[in-house]
């Protein structure tokens, strides 16, 4: 059974770095053409892709926000964890972990966590 | 990058069948069969429903179905049923991944 979980903080101040972690089960980090990428969900908006990492290695990063993001893996670990410097108020979001596969599709989702930006 | 155009909000009465549409450019959804659904109930997490343009995962009804033409994809549900009211997103691989700006659909 695959399954993803994200944890970090659930408040955030402005100007801070973000750091959260996704940890995967049912799958290994190392499987080939399987990886796992990081999406955003502003309340009430649409989803948002950020990041991506594969077995191999490879990293895609969201072209708006590439200077703020630094995705990284740890496959001993099955964890996943994606950095976000200087956090603005329109930064607040639930913050998912996904499974992505193959021909880039997204097939498990984690619950998603609630991150919000605020001083 | 813009997101994929995608209709706010689509209605049907049970048993009807909808369809949603997903515009985007050749450098995406016309470039690549790499077009993703996904529904979305309020509070949960994305299901994929979708992928490859019309290919069903596992467990996933056959009332659903997708095709493409050109730039444009399409998700059919087809007998409408209550549960299928939910907010609905396609995605394309464009070196990356682009996602749609979302459709609620109703059921009437």
């Amino acid at each position: 059974q695959v399954t993803l979980k994200e944890s970090g903080p659930v408040l955030v101040k402005p100007t801070e770095t973000l750091t959260l972690t996704c940890t995967v089960s049912g799958f290994s980090l190392s499987n080939a053409r399987m990886g796992v990428s990081w999406i955003r969900q502003p309340p009430g908006k649409a989803l948002e892709w950020l990041a991506h990492i594969f077995s191999n290695d490879e990293k895609s990063y969201s072209t708006s926000l590439k200077s703020r993001l630094t995705i990284s893996k740890d496959t001993s670990k099955s964890q996943v964890v994606l950095t976000m410097t200087n956090m603005d108020p329109v930064d607040t979001a639930t913050y998912y972990c996904a499974r992505i596969i193959g021909d880039y599709v997204v097939d498990y989702w984690g619950q998603g966590t609630l991150v919000t930006v605020s001083s | 990058q813009s997101a994929l155009t995608q209709p706010a909000s689509v209605s049907g009465s049970p048993g009807q069948s909808i369809t949603i549409s997903c515009t985007g450019t050749s450098s995406d959804v016309g470039g690549y069969n790499y077009v993703s659904w996904y529904q979305q109930h309020p509070g949960k997490a994305p299901k994929l429903m979708i992928y490859d343009v019309s290919n069903r995962p596992s467990g996933v009804s056959n009332r659903f179905s997708g095709s493409k033409s050109g730039n444009t994809a399409s998700l059919t549900i087809s007998g409408l049923q209550a549960e299928d009211e939910a907010d609905y997103y396609c995605s394309s691989y464009t070196s990356s991944i682009l996602f749609g700006t979302g459709t609620k659909v109703t059921v009437l």
